[in-house]
This record gives structure tokens, C-alpha cells and sequence, in this order.
């Protein structure tokens, strides 16, 4: 039983390239996390998905980040134009329907924008 | 506005004794507090959870207790062994449907066991 798997692992892009992380969330899970883990910080909310909704994007800047999650194939998050400041650790999580123990994390992808 | 703080950027423990950990909220309306271990270069793993109902909840070596009157929690690792030494984080969610697993989290504690 293969855990949240998230690719690629690492990710480097100029500025003003796009961004696309995947996240294929645990058998049987239909709920898919983003959060985003800045430097010396704890992660931050972005976006909660459920299959080809998007349930809460409270935490999700207002441009040039979207995310889906549709109904064949994996979650992605896409950030557009990336600048210097999108550089961070993006984890992605997946949970059953029902809340039961804790999400489970992916190994995270770690984005350099240089 | 941080709304779950972890008050100690670091801990250092010797092996085999009592490690505890410490986490406050201000958000009256969390109802389900998690915490999550993480090594470097690693994505964070679920530990041990609690509900606002109950006061404590063990499992094996880490006891998690609740004081909802104070808005703090604390994590126990007993007897803390090296493997434990990693970043831990506390997390806190508000409940409903749409609540779920959507997580506040902590700034996170580095715990080092010294041997």
C-alpha cells in the first residue's frame, strides 16, 4: 500500500517559468491536501481538494497559483510566472472521507527558483 | 496571526528519560489537535492525535494531554529513545465537514536525544 507520493522531488526553475507539482494521494483516499513549508517555518494551509473540486483554497495566493484534482490521475498544483519567493517545500496530504487519525504527508517537493 | 505556537524553537533530552514537548492555541473553535514528527528532507508523519472531548490519549511511548481551560497541549515521549530526535510539530484543525484534515500548524520544536 504505497503512500502519498509526490513528484518530482526536487524542482528548479527560473523566473517566470511555470511550476507543476503532482501528488497521487493513498488508495482509497479522496481527499488531497497542499500546504507549503517556507524556510524556519511551520507549513501553511494552501488548498483542500476532493475529486474535480476544489473544497477550500482560503490559503492559496490570488495569482498565479491554481490547483485541481480531477477525476483520473493526480492532484497538481501549478504556479505561473514563479518569482524568488515561491522557493519553499510543498507537501501534499491525503486523508480518507472520514476524519480518522492524521493525514498522511507526502515526502514533499522542494521548489528553487533561481 | 499565528494561532498555534510552539514557544521553544529547541529541546535537548538525554536518552531514556521524559521528553515533553509544548504547544498553545488561541483559536477556541479547533477541536481536533494532531501531532506530526518530521526528519529532514522528509514530509511530516503522523504520531498521535486527541479529540477536545478527552484530556489525554496514549500511544506506547507518547501520551499527548490536553488542558482546553489553558488552550495548551503537550506531547510526552517516555523513555525518549535517538530515533525520536527529529522537528515536531503541532497542528490544529475546527471541526465539521469541511474541517477535516485542513491543519493549522506550529512553528515546530527541534528535539535532540543525547545519548
Amino acid at each position: 500500500n504505497a503512500g502519498v507520493m509526490q513528484n518530482p522531488r526536487h524542482l528548479v526553475r527560473r523566473r517566470g517559468q511555470e511550476a507543476r507539482l503532482r501528488c497521487s494521494p493513498m488508495k482509497g483516499h479522496s481527499h488531497v491536501y497542499w500546504y507549503r513549508q517556507l524556510p524556519e517555518e511551520g507549513l501553511k494551509f494552501m488548498v483542500y481538494l476532493q475529486k474535480e473540486n476544489i473544497i477550500d483554497e482560503s490559503g492559496m495566493p490570488k495569482e498565479r497559483f491554481s490547483a485541481e484534482f480531477p477525476k483520473e490521475g493526480p492532484s497538481i498544483l501549478r504556479i505561473q510566472q514563479v518569482v524568488r519567493g515561491d522557493s519553499a517545500a510543498y507537501f501534499c496530504a491525503s486523508s480518507p472521507s472520514h476524519r480518522a487519525g492524521g493525514a498522511f504527508f507526502g515526502q514533499g517537493t522542494r521548489l528553487t527558483v533561481v | 496571526d499565528q494561532q498555534v505556537k510552539q514557544n521553544s524553537p529547541s529541546l535537548s533530552v538525554q536518552e531514556g528519560r521524559i521528553s515533553i514537548l509544548n504547544c498553545d492555541y488561541t483559536n477556541s473553535m479547533f477541536d481536533y489537535f494532531l501531532w506530526y514528527k518530521k526528519y529532514p528532507a522528509e514530509g511530516p508523519t503522523f504520531l498521535i492525535s486527541i479529540s477536545s472531548i478527552k484530556d489525554k490519549n496514549e500511544d506506547g511511548r507518547f501520551t499527548v494531554f490536553l488542558n482546553k481551560s489553558a488552550k495548551h497541549l503537550s506531547l510526552h515521549i517516555v523513555p525518549s529513545q535517538p530515533g525520536d530526535s527529529a522537528v515536531y510539530f503541532c497542528a490544529a484543525s475546527a471541526g465539521g465537514p469541511q474541517g477535516a484534515q485542513k491543519l493549522v500548524f506550529g512553528q515546530g520544536t527541534r528535539l535532540t536525544i543525547n545519548p
